[in-house]
């Protein structure tokens, strides 16, 4: 069964980096799998931050772009999430989840984690 | 980017009743290769969200038949033919025609 788990730090500081590690079980992150974060403010919807294929090639929401890092750590089997220069609008539970190469779904999902931005 | 949008934004259904989402794309999710491009989620309460239906009509492993997705182009729904208690949570739709990907604000579905 595939799993995967969100963690890092829960609070961050305004303009600070918000720095978030999936770690993955029952797959390889080598596998032929789009790696992807999404995140979900309180009380509003989803919003698709990016995604990561093993080569290395990444996509990401024109929104965050110029904010957002993802990449792969083959030898931990694990991606990550960094976002900078935060503010109280990126406070959301962050996603980390799985879509298979060639499919158009999101099949596996984390539990979520919370990160506030405050002061 | 493509917007979703689900109206409405709380559905109230009696047990045994049937139930209808809505989503509607700001263009059309049929692809080129005939499939269109819709998934739909349930978020039950404190849980993250678990797929449901794909490519608009197709139901993901062990989902009950009581579900099922129909639509094409820029209109879907997601029918429940007899709700459960266990169906409550909010309904998300997302196109994956292209990126970025995109969800609708989600539809609540509460017992009454």
């Amino acid at each position: 069964q595939v799993q995967l788990q969100e963690s890092g730090p829960g609070l961050v500081k305004p303009s600070g980096t918000l720095s978030l590690t999936c770690a993955v079980s029952g797959d390889s992150i080598s596998s032929s799998n789009w790696w992807t974060w999404v995140r979900q403010p309180p009380e509003k919807g989803l919003e698709w931050i990016g995604e990561i294929y093993p080569s290395g090639s990444t996509n990401s929401n024109p929104s965050l772009k110029s904010r957002v890092t993802i990449s792969l750590d083959k030898s931990k089997n694990q991606f990550s999430l960094k976002l900078n220069s935060v503010t109280a609008a990126d406070t959301a539970v962050y996603y980390c989840a799985r879509k298979p190469y060639g499919s158009n779904k999101i099949d596996y999902w984390g539990q979520g984690t919370l990160v506030t931005v405050s002061s | 980017d493509i917007v979703m949008t689900q109206p409405p934004l709380s559905l109230p259904v009696s047990p045994g009743e049937p139930a209808s989402i809505s989503c509607r794309s700001s263009q059309s999710l049929l692809h080129s290769n005939g499939y269109n491009y819709l998934n739909w989620y349930l978020q039950k309460p404190g849980q993250s969200p678990q797929l449901l239906i794909y490519l608009g009509s197709n139901r993901a492993s062990g989902v009950p038949d009581r579900f099922s997705g129909s639509g094409s182009g820029t209109d879907f729904t997601l029918i429940i033919s007899r709700v459960e208690a266990e169906d409550v949570g909010i309904y998300h739709c997302m196109q994956a025609l292209q990126t970025p990907f995109t969800f609708g604000q989600g539809t609540k579905l509460e017992i009454k």
